[in-house]
């Protein structure tokens, strides 16, 4: 069966540093999403792509947080430079193009962000 | 906007028994839908089960269904004949129509014991 795919899965990085998070969604899903998951709490949308556009990225912090998804396929989250409250699970999940209907979104495994 | 409240940080089970998760929501949408997500430990979010607003009908998934009070905004979660497979995170979440964006809850812990 066809999953969203990350890397790395764990990063530890130092403060004021730069670090990046990659995901490839299941093949032919247009829509992507970019969450982060504070510890003991739900997942917030950072951003979210319909194919090579951003259609949502009003939660994120655009003075350090960039995300791209240049062809339309998979996708870069950068944040520079990293703070210690960036230390979270950044979740990618993607889904397919469905006219008016929120449709089921399959996540990926994560990247476990720890900032020191 | 959206708020999702999971009033229950913790629950446990036993095995073969059955437990409900509790999981109100606010919207100011007509057209909306809800979910609940299976975030086991250290693997990925799956979805359980999801709800149309607009359908009077509980969603069922075998051993999963759902309670949907629409006028008191309540959406809980019914797991029969627990599993030890079932132990995870339980996420309770809205969509809207117009916009594929989820809002979740905080989330319960889900335990369950021989």
């Amino acid at each position: 069966e066809a999953e969203v795919a990350q890397s790395p899965r764990y990063k530890i990085t130092e403060k004021s540093q730069a670090v990046a998070f990659w995901c490839d969604p299941i093949s032919g899903h247009a829509t992507l999403y970019w969450y982060r998951q504070i510890l003991g709490q739900g997942p917030e949308l950072l951003v979210q792509f319909q194919d090579e556009s951003v259609v949502d990225d009003s939660q994120l912090p655009k003075d350090r947080f960039s995300a791209e998804r240049l062809k339309g396929v998979d996708s870069t989250l950068k944040i520079q430079p990293a703070e210690l409250g960036d230390s979270a699970m950044y979740l990618c999940a993607s889904s397919t193009r469905l006219v008016g209907k929120p449709h089921e979104q399959y996540f990926g495994p994560g990247t476990r962000l720890t900032v020191t | 906007a959206q708020t999702v409240t999971q009033s229950q940080p913790e629950m446990s089970v036993q095995e073969a028994e059955t437990v409900t998760l509790s999981c109100t929501y606010d919207t100011s949408e007509s057209d909306y839908y809800l979910f609940w997500y299976k975030q086991p430990p250290s693997r990925q979010m799956i979805l359980v089960i999801r709800q149309e607003a607009y359908k009077q009908q509980n969603a069922t998934e075998n051993r999963f269904s759902v309670n949907f009070q629409k006028a008191a905004k309540s959406f809980s979660l019914k797991i029969s004949d627990s599993q030890l497979g079932d132990a995870a995170m339980y996420f309770c979440a809205s969509g809207t129509g117009t916009a594929s964006k989820l809002t979740f809850g905080t989330g319960t812990r889900l335990q369950v014991t021989l």
